[in-house]
């Protein structure tokens, strides 16, 4: 069962565009929201991530925004580049040692 | 040099083989994983180490037998295997248990069983 819901499956943009990945959760033990991008054929890599007493955390043109209420979070893309084009995994994790990740979002930048 | 490496990169084997594959992390890290990634790119956990120990079983068919000799190297043996078997293999590592730590993954063996 997928503790971690992520929307779209699919998203694309142009170049100089906003991504925007969305994802929600239910299990309120959940505190440690990262984010990790995978291009073809190499591994996961942490994006960026955030823990739930902030409701948003940038780096560079990537923002993570968090709604502790309603139990969502999401990344923000900014100026897409075509370098961008990857898969984007959302995760959450509590105080054990398990990362549940989101089904994945697979985002084309169009030059 | 690479942080974590896995050998091999593809493994193309027929049903029913036995078959290894080996990780090993240059990071110092106490934690080890294995993940595997399946076709619709679905990343689940399967096992975790800390320092030689298991601290992680998923659910994950008795098949599968995760050995680690030393905190640096984690391998997946993997006994009688079948078509669902057909995934990428990830292993990571992590400075320490506790999962608010980044996990650096390495690079993917690709197995298909034919």
């Amino acid at each position: 069962q997928q503790q971690v819901k992520q929307s779209p499956q699919s998203l694309i943009v142009q170049k100089g565009g906003i991504s925007i990945i969305n994802c929600a959760y239910e299990n309120t033990a959940f505190d440690y929201f990262p984010w990790y991008q995978q291009f073809p054929g190499k591994g996961p890599a942490l994006l960026i991530a955030i823990r739930p007493d902030v409701s948003e955390k940038k780096e560079g043109r990537f923002t993570i925004s968090f709604n502790k209420s309603a139990k969502q979070f999401s990344l923000h893309i900014m100026d897409s580049q075509p370098g961008d084009s990857a898969t984007y995994f959302c995760a959450a994790s509590m105080s054990d040692y398990k990362l549940s990740f989101g089904a994945g979002t697979t985002v084309t930048v169009r030059a | 040099d690479t942080a974590v490496s896995q050998t091999p990169k593809y493994l193309v084997t027929q049903m029913g083989n036995d078959k290894s594959i080996k990780c090993e992390q240059n990071l110092g890290h106490d934690t080890m994983y294995w993940y595997k990634q399946d076709s619709k790119k679905f990343l689940k956990i399967m096992f975790s180490y800390n320092n030689k120990e298991l601290i992680i079983n998923e659910t994950v068919p008795n098949r599968f037998s995760p050995k680690s000799p030393d905190k640096a190297h984690l391998n997946l043996h993997i006994n009688s295997l079948e078509l669902g078997d057909s995934a990428v293999y990830f292993c990571a590592s992590q400075s320490q248990a506790g999962a608010q730590e980044t996990q650096y993954f390495g690079p993917g063996t690709r197995l298909l069983v034919l």
